[in-house]
């Protein structure tokens, strides 16, 4: 089965840096690839996400990069704000109305 | 977007007894609904998943018989937690997917916290 890894599993930025959280995954049909954020004790609120058939994409200050060769994608936060502190979990699965497999998660905290 | 509930947002049973969590999908229809569990400062690690109409497909690892799910309309599943023990708290979420403006996204319940004295 799928088998998703995330990293860091922290991350610590200064206000107005970037921040790059990266995963891998293990199954070549996945073609789905979400990230969540979730803040504490609340439910996982999807930020962006991206299709097999996309290189990259970008929302604002947030984008992904999908390398599906390498079976790894990334998420670009930039000029962080403190209100970007979290847990951010990337995802992936074989189609969006399939089950997903998570990562681990990455702490981020933006410091003022 | 859709809005997915659930209920109740946290509970406390007694260890043996047993808790029923209900997901509804508010405003559209879902064929198949999934569970989640997560444990303190830790990922979501897929449980089942629901489908109306048929028999769940349980993960690797998870009991069917404790782990009740019942799927019996397009818009309720729920996840029933049997003769629970402490080891079952847990942050349980469910999911299913929706239409949202550009396409279909997979709407996340608020969770239920459980906790087993």
């Amino acid at each position: 089965g799928e088998n998703v890894e995330q990293h860091p599993s922290t991350l610590s930025v200064q206000e107005g840096d970037s921040a790059v959280i990266k995963c891998t995954y293990s199954d070549s049909a996945s073609n789905y690839f979400p990230w969540y954020k979730q803040e504490l004790g609340k439910r996982p609120q999807l930020i962006i996400d991206i299709r097999s058939n996309v290189g990259e994409k970008k929302d604002q200050r947030i984008a992904v990069t999908l390398n599906k060769t390498a079976k790894h994608f990334s998420l670009h936060i930039t000029e962080t704000q403190p209100e970007d502190s979290a847990v951010y979990f990337c995802a992936a699965s074989r189609g969006i109305r399939n089950d997903m497999r998570f990562g681990a998660g990455t702490r981020l905290t933006v410091k003022p | 977007g859709a809005v997915v509930s659930q209920h109740p947002s946290r509970v406390i049973c007694k260890s043996g007894t047993s808790v029923k969590i209900e997901c509804r999908s508010l405003d559209f229809q879902a064929t198949t609904m999934f569970w989640y569990r997560q444990f303190p400062k830790q990922s979501l690690m897929l449980m089942a998943t629901s489908n109306e109409g048929s028999k769940a497909t349980y993960e690797q690892g998870v009991e069917k018989d404790k782990f009740l799910i019942n799927h019996a309309s397009l818009t309720l599943s729920t996840l029933t937690v049997t003769s629970a023990h402490p080891e079952d708290s847990s942050f349980y979420i469910c999911s299913a997917v929706g239409t949202s403006g550009t396409g279909y996204e997979q709407y996340f319940g608020p969770g239920t916290r459980l906790t087993v004295t």
